[in-house]
């Protein structure tokens, strides 16, 4: 059973440009969300796809938006890329079960932006 | 503004020591979840735990989520080499499933 999937693990883009980031879900996973992590610090919530819609967002500007296919995957797409963007990427897939949820992570997309 | 606060921030012990990582917050959460991550690779899941009060067990990793929902522990036995890591924790809200990270605690084990 493959776990979840990133593509590409390293990405180097220049200040302006804009970038696309792929995850595909663990399998029976319904659910997929992003994560921004800086160096030395936790995760943060950019936003979660359910059902192909964006069901709820972090504090993160218009520049980050994202999609959701049918099959589950999602990529994430960040225009007029910042230096501050640079950070590690994680996408978590999850399904609620039991009255809670656990989620999964990827391996991580490291973007650096130059 | 849901925060969670883990402490200590860094930790290095010697192998065979025991330790605790504490992770506190004002806000209640309906989960909690800690991870483990090494450099460059996504937080691997290590338990859930849901009810106040629970403990869990997992070889020598024990944790326990407080009674209020509020706050939980990790508490790692005789710690070894293959333990070193960032330790993070995750708190699931009520009718959500985002889930707000830990400031996370950086444990290095020497052999």
């Amino acid at each position: 059973d493959a776990g979840v999937t990133q593509s590409p693990t390293h990405l180097i883009k220049t200040r302006g440009q804009q970038v696309t980031l792929r995850c595909s879900p663990k399998s029976g996973h319904d659910t997929v969300s992003w994560y921004q992590q800086a160096l030395g610090q936790g995760p943060q919530f950019i936003f979660q796809y359910y059902e192909e819609e964006e069901r709820q967002r972090g504090n993160f500007p218009d520049r980050f938006s994202g999609h959701q296919f049918p099959n589950y995957s999602s990529e994430l797409n960040v225009n007029a890329l910042l230096l501050g963007d640079s950070a590690l990427y994680l996408c978590a897939s999850s399904l609620y079960t039991g009255g809670h949820t656990e989620a999964f992570f990827g391996q991580g997309t490291r973007l650096t932006v130059v | 503004t849901q925060l969670l606060e883990q402490s200590p921030q860094f930790l290095s012990i010697q192998e065979g020591e025991n330790l605790t990582v504490y992770c506190n917050s004002s806000s209640v959460f309906s989960s909690l979840q800690w991870y483990r991550q090494e450099p460059g690779e996504g937080p691997v899941l290590l338990v859930t735990v849901v009810t106040g009060g629970e403990v869990k067990k997992l070889k020598r990793l024990t944790f326990q989520f407080g009674d209020a929902r509020k706050d939980s522990s990790l508490h790692i036995t005789a710690a070894q080499p293959g333990d070193t890591g960032l330790y993070l924790c995750a708190g699931a809200g009520y009718n959500t499933d985002k889930l707000i990270f830990g400031t996370g605690t950086r444990l290095q084990v020497f052999p």
